[in-house]
Order: structure tokens, then C-alpha cells, then sequence
């Protein structure tokens, strides 16, 4: 699976967008990008996933670059509880079962 | 909404005990996985199961066996605890349809062994 890098932290205010970058210029063509998050004590949440297109659902906004070597995870209005860490993650279009590999992820604290 | 529910948040057990971990996804999933989660060491998978009565070990399932009788239904057994398996551990289920390879986890439970 391709790898991917994130910064390790970033500080967002209460109310504006938050933009998660990542990075991953090892993916191949039939590698979907995720994301996910994980709260203080919880278990991961999934956010969304896209492929090459632009993706948006009611939690965030998916904005994958021309050349899929990088893509930013959008929170268009972050809320306190949108602290915790957030995961970026590549991997297949497949039904079989493989773990995911969590990276080290991104601590986004959003304050008040 | 998928839900995948664990039989307990927080535990604590001795050393030598037996425990179980009870997870349980509403989704009929057919995959389903056991990690745990470390500070420093993210989540490393300990087995999971592609059908019912299946299953395969993953990286690190020293000390552990699993056991899934049902569909909805995946186990996690520690034989005999030990302090070393003090630990978040998380269950995630994921369909088994070609598609996207989201997994749906579980809140986790938090094992201490004392």
C-alpha cells in the first residue's frame, strides 16, 4: 500500500474551515484515498474516501489533485468536537479482508 | 447507520485470567477484524474473519484466538492475560462486496491487566 505523510499536528479556530493535507505520490491507480478520525478513547470514525474526483458528504469535503499525489480533507465549519486525530490512508478497491495501516495521523485541536 | 458494538468499554482483569471480548456489527458484514492500539505503535492487527468459522491470523496474534460462530458475531479471547496485553483494542467490520475498503469500528475497549 502507498504510503502516506501528514503533518503531525495543526490548530484550527472554532467556526472556520480546517484543511488537512496529504500527502501520497506512491499511489497507484486502483488506490482509493481515506480518511478517518479518530477521538480521545474512541474508535476510529470513518470521514469519507474518493478516488479521483472531488468528494463531499455531510461530514467533510475530499479535494484529490490532478496527479492524486496529494489530496486535503476539508472541515468547512470545525466544532470543538471536531478535535482528535485525523487519519489519511490509501488502499485498494477490494471486498477482501486487509487491514488498514494507520499512519501516526494528523492532531487537529480546534480552539474555542 | 452501521453499528458495530463491543461487550464492554473498560476492563480490568488479572494475570492468568481468561477474558473475552465480545464485538458485534448489525451490518451483515462478512469481514471482521480484531486490532489493538498502542501509544507510538498505531493499530496492529491481531486476526480477522472473511466468513463465519474462518479466520486468519494477522500480525500479532501471540497470546490470542478468536472465534465466530455467526455472521454478526466475532470474539476476541486472551487464553491467559498478561500485563503486556494491557491495551485498546478495537473491533471493525467491513463488507465483503468489491468496492470501497472502508471498515466500521467499533468504540473499543480498554483492557487492563493487572
Amino acid at each position: 500500500d502507498a504510503k502516506t505523510t501528514q503533518p503531525t499536528s495543526m490548530d484550527c479556530a472554532e467556526g472556520r474551515a480546517a484543511n488537512l493535507p496529504c500527502n501520497h505520490s506512491t499511489i497507484s491507480g486502483n488506490e482509493y484515498v481515506y480518511w478517518y478520525r479518530q477521538i480521545h478513547s474512541q474508535g476510529p470514525q470513518y470521514i469519507i474516501h474518493g478516488l479521483k474526483n472531488n468528494e463531499t458528504n455531510e461530514m467533510a469535503s475530499l479535494i484529490i489533485t490532478e496527479d492524486r499525489k496529494s489530496s486535503t480533507l476539508i472541515l468547512p465549519h470545525a466544532t470543538l468536537r471536531d478535535t482528535a486525530v485525523y487519519y489519511c490512508i490509501v488502499s485498494p478497491y477490494s471486498g477482501s479482508a486487509r487491514q488498514l495501516t494507520f499512519g501516526s495521523g494528523t492532531q487537529l485541536t480546534v480552539l474555542p | 447507520d452501521v453499528k458495530v458494538t463491543q461487550s464492554s468499554r473498560y476492563l480490568v482483569k488479572r494475570t492468568g485470567e481468561k477474558v473475552f471480548l465480545e464485538c458485534v456489527q448489525d451490518m451483515d458484514h462478512e469481514n471482521m477484524f480484531w486490532y489493538r492500539q498502542d501509544p507510538g505503535l498505531g493499530l496492529r492487527l491481531i486476526y480477522f474473519s472473511y466468513d463465519v468459522k474462518m479466520k486468519e491470523k494477522g500480525d500479532i496474534p501471540e497470546g490470542y484466538s478468536v472465534s465466530r460462530e455467526k455472521k454478526e458475531r466475532f470474539s476476541l479471547i486472551l487464553e491467559s492475560a498478561s500485563t503486556n496485553q494491557t491495551s485498546m483494542y478495537l473491533c471493525a467490520s467491513k463488507t465483503g462486496l468489491a468496492g470501497a475498503d472502508t471498515q466500521y469500528f467499533g468504540p473499543g475497549t480498554r483492557l487492563t491487566v493487572l
